[in-house]
Order: structure tokens, then sequence, then C-alpha cells
């Protein structure tokens, strides 16, 4: 599993306000992803980062923004949340370019 | 740009029955393909790359340049293979810029 843990597991926010998701992990890992995953929709990317300070946008990133400050860290922050973002978020990480990538056990998030 | 494409949302087989989940994509490169499995409200894992050609819990996958496929078979399900399947694809070489997903075949295998 690569040492990626998610928190929080499970949160319930009210629309507008701001939420942040943090993902840890302990591989050493250069590369980091946000996925969020919905019914029909499988997982899409939001946003990737291929080094410390270093990120870019994914197929879905209106709404979101990401902020890497440390290798093992990768924050992911509504900056006020709707309830189209009520989804399942989950973490990735892959050591070097063409290695598996590595999914964390998601974040489930609810915005009413 | 690219696509991953998973016809099927469900499949329901009998147990011991052969099964195939088809995935097709669509990229002018040289695509790395993947399948994920995903049991109920746990992290995906994987199942198979493409160009490590192994067997994992009985899956094979082959991956078709001619029909853009790469479709997941075992020939005999089993109880415990319930669960959601995701093809996968990364632009190759390389693929800094993560996966593309199908949007997933669930998977259900009766007694």
């Amino acid at each position: 599993d690569a040492g990626i843990t998610q928190s929080p597991r499970h949160k319930v926010t009210e629309t507008g306000t701001p939420v942040t998701l943090r993902c840890h992990q302990t591989e050493n890992h250069r590369y980091m992803y946000w996925y969020r995953q919905d019914p029909g929709h499988g997982l899409r990317l939001i946003h990737y980062s291929y080094g410390v300070k270093d990120t870019d946008k994914g197929e879905v990133s209106d709404g979101y923004s990401v902020s890497r400050s440390k290798t093992e860290d990768f924050l992911l922050t509504l900056e006020s949340a709707t309830s189209s973002q009520t989804s399942v978020y989950f973490c990735a990480t892959a050591g070097v370019v063409g290695n598996t990538i590595y999914f964390g056990e998601g974040s489930w998030l609810t915005v009413v | 740009a690219q696509r991953v494409t998973q016809p099927e949302k469900l499949l329901s087989v009998f147990k011991g029955a052969p099964v195939e989940l088809k995935c097709n994509y669509s990229y002018s490169g040289s695509p790395e393909l993947f399948w994920y499995v995903q049991y109920s409200r746990q992290r995906l894992q994987l199942l198979l790359r493409h160009i490590s050609r192994e067997s994992i819990k009985g899956f094979t996958a082959d991956l078709n340049k001619g029909e853009t496929s790469f479709h997941l078979k075992k020939p005999f399900a089993q109880e415990e293979d319930s669960a959601m399947y995701y093809c996968a694809l990364r632009m190759g070489p390389g693929g800094a810029d993560g996966l593309t997903f199908g949007k997933g075949t669930h998977l259900i295998i009766q007694p």
C-alpha cells in the first residue's frame, strides 16, 4: 500500500466552507495524485504533483487547489465547498516515472 | 485525447463460469494498460499491468493493439472475485501525469 494515509477519512461539511484533505506517504515517492471517484464516472484526476512545489491540473481541477511543500505531503483544498464536490477522494503515489501507482484508502466527503 | 471505455457497468456470472471484462482504449501513442480492482469501500489495488504479463488471482489480460483492447479474463470465477474492476491507461513511456480510468465494471459472482 506504499504507506499512504489520508485524513480525514470521513467529513461532512456545509456548502461554502473551505475543506482540506491531506495525503501523507512514507515511501519518498516523487509523484502524487488526487482523484475523485463518482458513480458512473469512475476515477477522474483532479491535480497531480511531480515534485515539491511542482503541481499541475488534471481533468477536473475547477474548484480545487493543491500544495506540496514536502515530499511526503500533498494537500487538496476545496476553497468553497459545493454539493457537486460530494465524492470519495483518493490519493495515489508513484516512485519513478513508469512505476506502479499506489492508492490510499480514500476520504469520504459530504457537502450539505 | 486518451480515453478508456468499459462497456459493461455490471456483469453477473455464476461461480465456476468464465469471466471476461472488456476494456477498449483510444490513444495514438504506445500506452501502458492496467487493471485495478476495488473491493467494497476499499482502496484500489493493482491487479495487472500489460508490460509484466503476470497472472494474478487467476486473471490474465492481453494487449491487442490492432483492436485497441485489453480485456480481463478468468477461466473459472470465484465468489471472492466480486468487486469493481477498473481499466486504466497511462501514456507511455513515463506517464508522470497519472492514469486515465474507465468508468468501471461491477462484477458479481453468484453462488
